[in-house]
């Protein structure tokens, strides 16, 4: 079982918004910053969307956006395309040095 | 540009190591700053963080496969590798490797299918 939490889907219509969340255990969301989301399409590498919470990588959509609040961390995608359909983890570096999954989002769009 | 790829045998017997190497291209691994990781997806599941090489040598495992685990380095080539002993078929994944700043893996290799079958 997964130290993080995800629901295992959510589905949108194209140009809706869906917010995946991502729930930790004790309070290691809340006393770190570095929480992550990744977006896994089929037979792919997963690809970093977002770092440190809320902060883009180069070349990611305006439309991803990150936060935080209290043990859990979210990732919203507004304006939802058909090319957002995939799989999304998110995790976390605690301050033990370990690397944390959730245990991952299929996002649908209808 | 970096990139990242994994090589290695894609059958490993059980009771067997498992032994991938990740060659880095576009940035050297001894610069410095950065960690470097595996990370492996069994079928139809999510992903496993496997653990961390530093530029120094120093490691960090997952707590669950700790005692199974090495992750070496070989800055001569730019590589880093992976070996996974007494290998059960609940190893069966696709191994990746990644470049790991503080926990935010940026840079992937395309995956390695390792399957643990006599």
């Amino acid at each position: 079982q997964s130290a993080l939490t995800q629901p295992p889907s959510v589905s949108g219509s194209p140009g809706q918004s869906v917010t995946i969340s991502c729930t930790g255990t004790s309070s290691d969301i809340s006393s770190y910053n570095r929480v992550s989301w990744y977006q896994q399409a089929p037979g792919t590498a997963p690809k970093l969307m977002i770092f440190e919470v809320s902060d883009r990588p180069s070349g990611v959509p305006d439309r991803f956006s990150g936060s935080k609040s209290g043990n859990t961390a979210s990732l919203t995608i507004s304006g939802l395309q058909a090319e957002d359909e995939a799989d999304y983890y998110c995790s976390l570096h605690t301050g033990s040095s370990t690397r944390v999954f959730g245990g991952g989002t299929k996002v649908t769009v209808l | 540009q970096v990139q990242l790829q994994e090589s290695g045998p894609g059958l490993v017997k059980p009771s067997q190591t498992l032994s991938l190497t990740c060659t880095v291209s576009g940035g050297s691994i001894s610069s410095g700053g950065y960690f470097w990781s595996w990370i492996r997806q069994r079928p139809g599941k999510g992903l496993e963080w496997i653990g961390y090489i530093y530029y120094s040598g120093s490691t960090y495992y997952n707590p669950s496969l700790n005692s199974r685990v090495t992750i070496s380095l070989d800055t001569s080539n730019n590589q880093f590798s992976l070996k996974l002993s007494s290998v059960t078929a609940a190893d069966t994944a696709v191994y990746f490797c990644a470049r790991d700043h503080w926990g935010a893996f940026d840079y992937w290799g395309q995956g390695a299918p390792v399957t643990v079958s006599s």
